[in-house]
């Protein structure tokens, strides 16, 4: 695999379930992010880790939680979502936070 | 907070004809100005970074200007195919922090 892979690349969820959405990248990049889209909305900015470390958190709710165990891997915890969550939830990673970002294909999440 | 606006939202052009797609921002203490494609329920693919010190950039087809004076980016597609057809979208890097603050992006359909 190369580039910037997240699965699964759909997921329905109801509002009880807890689910986690899993991201790698293969670049060899040290920065690792969390992004939302939603319709007719610009891409909203969740989270941000740098060397494994979260260096910023955009005022997301508690329900949804991130982790990065190591620079190649970047997951989103997700539990007690509401309908208005659903969106595509993209990753991104980039070599330094200054650098271009490199997208994944997203996962699509529909939470009834 | 720094504002992306991006004009048109939508637009369709014979195959052939030239494409012009602008982007604005409301701060120009910008680090970098970066265009993306985005699929139909896709992720997003880097089409050209432009940093805050540069005029423009080209690859192919493609070439973007930035104006940081004045705010400003243009992404022009020249000679546009049907495979161009996607949604762009420009995002502005601030100095000073991680962010990424996006447009909504232009919605371009290409007919044959």
């Amino acid at each position: 695999e190369t580039g910037v892979t997240q699965t699964p690349r759909h997921l329905v969820m109801g509002m009880t379930n807890k689910k986690s959405l899993k991201c790698e990248q293969h670049l060899g990049h040290n920065a690792m992010y969390w992004y939302k889209q939603s319709a007719k909305k610009p891409l909203e900015l969740m989270f941000v880790y740098s060397l494994e470390e979260r260096v910023e958190n955009n005022s997301v709710p508690s329900r949804f939680s991130p982790e990065c165990p190591n620079s190649s891997h970047l997951f989103l915890h997700l539990h007690t979502l509401q309908p208005e969550d659903s969106a595509l939830y993209l990753c991104a990673s980039s070599q330094g936070r200054s650098y271009e970002q490199y997208f994944g294909p997203g996962t699509r999440l529909t939470v009834t | 907070k720094q504002e992306v606006t991006q004009i048109p939202a939508a637009l369709s052009v014979p195959e052939g004809e030239n494409l012009v797609l602008n982007c604005s921002f409301t701060d120009s203490a910008i680090y970098n100005l970066q265009w993306f494609r985005q699929d139909p329920g896709k992720g997003l693919t880097s089409l050209l970074l432009i940093q805050s010190s540069q005029r423009e950039q080209t690859s192919g087809r493609l070439n973007a200007s930035l104006d940081k004076s004045s705010g400003r980016s243009t992404l022009y597609i020249a000679a546009s195919q049907p495979g161009d057809s996607a949604t762009y979208l420009c995002a502005v890097k601030a100095q000073g922090n991680n962010r990424l603050a996006f447009g909504k992006g232009n919605q371009v359909v290409v007919i044959p």
